[in-house]
């Protein structure tokens, strides 16, 4: 199989707050990992691609001091909306990728948040 | 840059109704091409994937699409649909790089 959870299924926190968002690999190895934004009614953005063990590539447009990706382990990588604001409300998608299948993500069930 | 159109935004269809789900992609090398479905409550899944060979592809739950180079189309069809179908389909495009590209999605309403 390939599983990939995220933790929080779905988190509400007030402006001004950071909120860490947990994106595993249940049972592969994922040398890569992608974080993706999905508006209501609307496609998945990507926001940024995260290697194990360097710097995440971001999508322009997307503040990488704003989100914070750290893939720390070849099934972890986390995403961390820092000082969150209103607009930063959305949909939340990691997904993952196995070392054999280069062209195949597999992906999360989603972190909703709602910033207050 | 690549860009990926899904015609139909939302799509009503009675029970045993033959479905097609029309997709474009913006891409002129060699591309992959993927079909998800996202039921109502639940993550994104792999429906059906084309890489190389036969230009029509058999996915799961009597899913298929035919990869058309020339139309740079990838239309995802099903011959009789079920209740058990309403979700929103992602048509996806891969070229190769890391990234993969969604269309907007097509929701899709079986009626019972």
């Amino acid at each position: 199989g390939a599983v990939v959870s995220q933790h929080p299924s779905w988190v509400i926190c007030k402006s001004g707050t950071s909120v860490k968002i947990e994106c595993r690999s249940l049972d592969f190895q994922a040398t890569t990992m992608f974080w993706y934004r999905q508006f209501p009614k609307q496609s998945l953005m990507l926001m940024a691609t995260s290697n194990e063990g360097s710097k995440a590539t971001y999508e322009q447009g997307v503040e990488k001091d704003k989100f914070l990706i750290n893939h720390a382990s070849l099934t972890l990588s986390t995403l961390t909306v820092t000082s969150a604001h209103p607009e930063d409300s959305s949909f939340y998608i990691c997904s993952a990728r196995k070392g054999t299948e280069q062209e195949t993500q597999y992906f999360g069930p989603g972190t909703r948040l709602l910033v207050l | 840059a690549q860009s990926v159109s899904q015609h139909n935004h939302h799509v009503i269809l009675s029970e045993a109704a033959s479905l097609e789900l029309g997709c474009n992609y913006s891409y002129g090398g060699t591309v992959n091409l993927f079909w998800y479905v996202q039921y109502p409550g639940q993550h994104l899944q792999l429906l059906l994937k084309y890489f190389s060979g036969d230009p029509l592809v058999k996915g799961i739950k009597g899913f298929e699409a035919e990869f058309i180079k020339s139309k740079f189309s990838f239309n995802l069809r099903k011959p009789s649909v079920q209740w058990s179908d309403t979700a929103e389909y992602f048509c996806a495009v891969n070229a190769g790089d890391d990234k993969i590209i969604f269309g907007k999605g097509t929701r899709l309403h079986i009626l019972p």
